[in-house]
């Protein structure tokens, strides 16, 4: 299983990009990167996923490198409301997907 | 479209006691997952599912009983409750698939249980 190493906190003022990276040295050929959000009082919930390059949806962006050893979420313009934990998580579905392990995430806080 | 839903959203427990937490969903999914999530910790599995029939431990076991009768359903049984099981408990899902290349498994989380033994 792909350990994964990210910020323990980070702070931004709101308008800004933020830029969350996450290490995962030991990425296997089949593991999928995906993000998730946490609110306080509420569970994870998905924000994006990626295998390579580049994903975007409505919420966020994902940049992959070549070599797939650490990723970077991008929430465009943030608002108060982004403030959060945010977990990066490797794996892959199938057999042993249900091994997905959360660490303490990244707690960002936005300010006005 | 409920998702993920558990009973009781709050419980308080004397040390000793036994309880059930409820947890459904309406996804077909056929992996489900009990977490347990202490203050300012990550999650942590306690016991997982991937299908009717079928459960076996996580990475915190000790203390808790699981069952898997349906697809829907996911109940976790906590027996002679102890203060150290006071925790936010959440209850998940997700659809995996076994073929190669599938993506990425994506979990689908209930809002919590917030459990206290006193």
């Amino acid at each position: 299983l792909a350990k994964t190493t990210q910020p323990i906190s980070m702070d931004s003022y709101e308008g800004q990009e933020v830029n969350i990276t996450c290490s995962h040295n030991n990425i296997a050929t089949n593991d999928y990167i995906t993000w998730y959000q946490q609110f306080p009082s509420q569970g994870p919930r998905f924000i994006i996923q990626g295998y390579k390059t580049k994903v975007t949806n409505e919420v966020a962006s994902l940049f992959i490198p070549a070599d797939r050893k650490s990723s970077t979420l991008s929430l465009p313009r943030v608002s108060l409301s982004d403030t959060a934990v945010y977990y990066c998580l490797v794996g892959r579905s199938g057999a042993g997907s249900y091994q997905l392990t959360f660490g303490k995430g990244t707690k960002l806080s936005v300010i006005p | 479209n409920a998702g993920v839903t558990q009973t009781p959203k709050f419980r308080i427990l004397k040390i000793g006691q036994s309880m059930t937490l409820q947890c459904t969903q309406d996804m077909n999914h056929n992996y489900m997952y009990w977490y347990r999530q202490d203050p300012g910790m990550g999650l942590k599995l306690i016991y997982y599912s991937v299908g009717a029939g079928i459960t076996d431990k996580g990475e915190v076991p000790n203390g808790y009983n699981v069952s898997r009768s349906t697809t829907e359903d996911f109940p976790l049984r906590l027996e002679l409750a102890a203060p150290s099981q006071t925790s936010v408990y959440f209850c998940a899902s997700s659809y995996s698939r076994s073929r190669q290349g599938a993506g990425g498994n994506t979990i689908y989380f209930g809002e919590g249980s917030w459990l206290t033994v006193v």
